[in-house]
């Protein structure tokens, strides 16, 4: 039990275009979600916590306009890169929050040319 | 400032022994840790819980334990396997803020 997906696991892109990351709890529903992007070698960072139904919190220094989160259902949501540029290449992780704590989805790894 | 730390950020053992890994937090009481172990490109796999009410904890070859007196979790890894390699982290909330540590890269020389 406590399966999270994520959709794409890569993708790569160019300069200036958008791309959408979806993630998704397969066997339980989640009312928080929470996406983080982790560089090689470094722990994970949260980006920010999405509330199902109402507006993601965004951590200090996570530009919500570039980052935009949507957490339409009890199983969804979806992260999308905004005009993405190289420095945005990354490893994005989300998580949903389960009875035992956090669990991860497998990861979408953003490589912008 | 809250704070979880790992302090090793790399652990070689050989096969067979023991592993131990160092989790310590600061300026926070945790209600509980976390430690999650996740492979190179992949997301962080949970491995156990522990309450701060709880010294220690188990499941398989796998010991956690918890003492609020030092600020620190320690993870053992028993009759370590090469299939034991991996980057393990600690994490642990505190309202609504979910920390993680650096993690510890543990590498299990057969």
């Amino acid at each position: 039990g406590a399966v999270v997906s994520q959709h794409p696991s890569r993708v790569i892109c160019k300069s200036g275009t958008s791309v959408k990351i979806e993630c998704r709890s397969l066997d339980f529903q989640a009312t928080t979600m929470f996406w983080y992007r982790q560089f090689p070698k470094q722990s994970l960072m949260l980006m920010a916590t999405s509330n199902e139904g109402s507006k993601a919190t965004y951590e200090q220094g996570v530009e919500k306009d570039k980052f935009l989160i949507n957490h339409a259902s009890l199983t969804l949501s979806t992260l999308t890169v905004t005009s993405a540029h190289p420095e945005d290449s990354s490893f994005y992780i989300c998580s949903a929050e389960g009875q035992l704590g956090q669990y991860f989805g497998p990861g979408t790894r953003l490589t912008v040319l | 400032s809250q704070k979880i730390e790992q302090n090793s950020e790399a652990l070689n053992i050989q096969e067979g022994k023991t592993a131990t890994l160092t989790c310590n937090y600061t300026n926070y009481s945790p209600a509980y840790l976390q430690w999650y172990r996740q492979d190179p490109g992949r997301g962080p796999v949970f491995l156990l819980l522990i309450r701060e009410n709880e010294k220690e904890k188990r499941k398989e070859r796998l010991k956690v334990t918890f003492d609020t007196t030092l600020k620190q979790s320690l993870f053992h890894i028993t009759a370590s396997q090469p299939a034991d390699s991996a980057t393990y982290l600690c994490a642990s909330n505190t309202g609504n803020q979910f920390y993680f540590g650096t993690g510890t890269s543990l590498t299990v020389i057969p």
